[in-house]
């Protein structure tokens, strides 16, 4: 069963604008953790937050945690035609320390 | 350094066949994982060791599904009787032990078609 739901499914812009992306979850959580899937093969991790943590940045990327709303966001500051990929939230459970949970992910398409 | 690495990259075979897919997982890594994803769907849990053993194997979806790490570093993933259902990308990764957040590193996944 997926603990995420994404939202939206999928996400289509232009380079140099933003990309904003939600995450939904269901049970307590320990972290939470999004990565990047091209291709449909290997996933890349991007960033982790934990959940005493409410913000973080790497690089161009935003994280955002309310886990009052069980809810996160992930946004991507100017985008760029290399930032196609699909999006997954994943969350690492109190209760199972090394299992994540993945959504369903939503798909971004950058077109130059 | 060299990343996670899967074999085979692609595994084609008949219903009620056997088959084994490999996981070399990042050298110093104790802690690995196996994921099963389907089309258009995120990557969902299969089991993950500790060493050599089965931390968690309760994603693991019937008896015909058993993994293996015998000496706490390859993993071998096998399925018996193998069904149509069972076609996905099968993802292996692996992470350091030592801290409760795990960000794991994942392998490039085997494509398994069942005929």
């Amino acid at each position: 069963s997926q603990q995420g739901e994404e939202d939206p499914q999928a996400l289509s812009i232009q380079e140099g604008e933003n990309a904003t992306m939600n995450c939904s979850y269901k049970t307590s959580i320990n972290n939470l953790q999004w990565y990047r899937q091209n291709s449909g093969r290997g996933l890349v991790h991007l960033i982790l937050i934990r959940s005493n943590e409410r913000e973080k940045h790497s690089g161009r990327l935003r994280v955002t945690l309310d886990t009052s709303k069980k809810s996160s966001s992930l946004l991507i500051t100017a985008s760029r035609a290399a930032d196609t990929a699909s999006y997954f939230c994943a969350t690492g459970l109190t209760d199972s320390w090394g299992k994540l949970q993945f959504g369903a992910g939503t798909q971004v398409v950058v077109t130059p | 350094g060299a990343g996670v690495s899967q074999t085979p990259s692609n595994k084609v075979t008949e219903k009620g066949k056997y088959v084994e897919l490999r996981c070399d997982p990042i050298s110093g890594h104790t802690a690995l994982y196996w994921y099963r994803q389907s089309l258009g769907q995120g990557p969902e849990f299969l089991i993950y060791f500790q060493g050599t053993g089965a931390a968690d194997d309760s994603g693991l979806p019937n008896d015909r599904f058993f993994a293996v790490r015998p000496e706490g570093s390859v993993s071998t993933l096998k399925i018996q009787r193998t069904e149509r259902g069972d076609s996905a990308v099968y993802l292996c990764a692996s992470s350091s032990l030592g801290s409760s957040y795990n960000e794991q590193f994942f392998g490039p996944g085997t494509r398994l078609t069942v005929l």
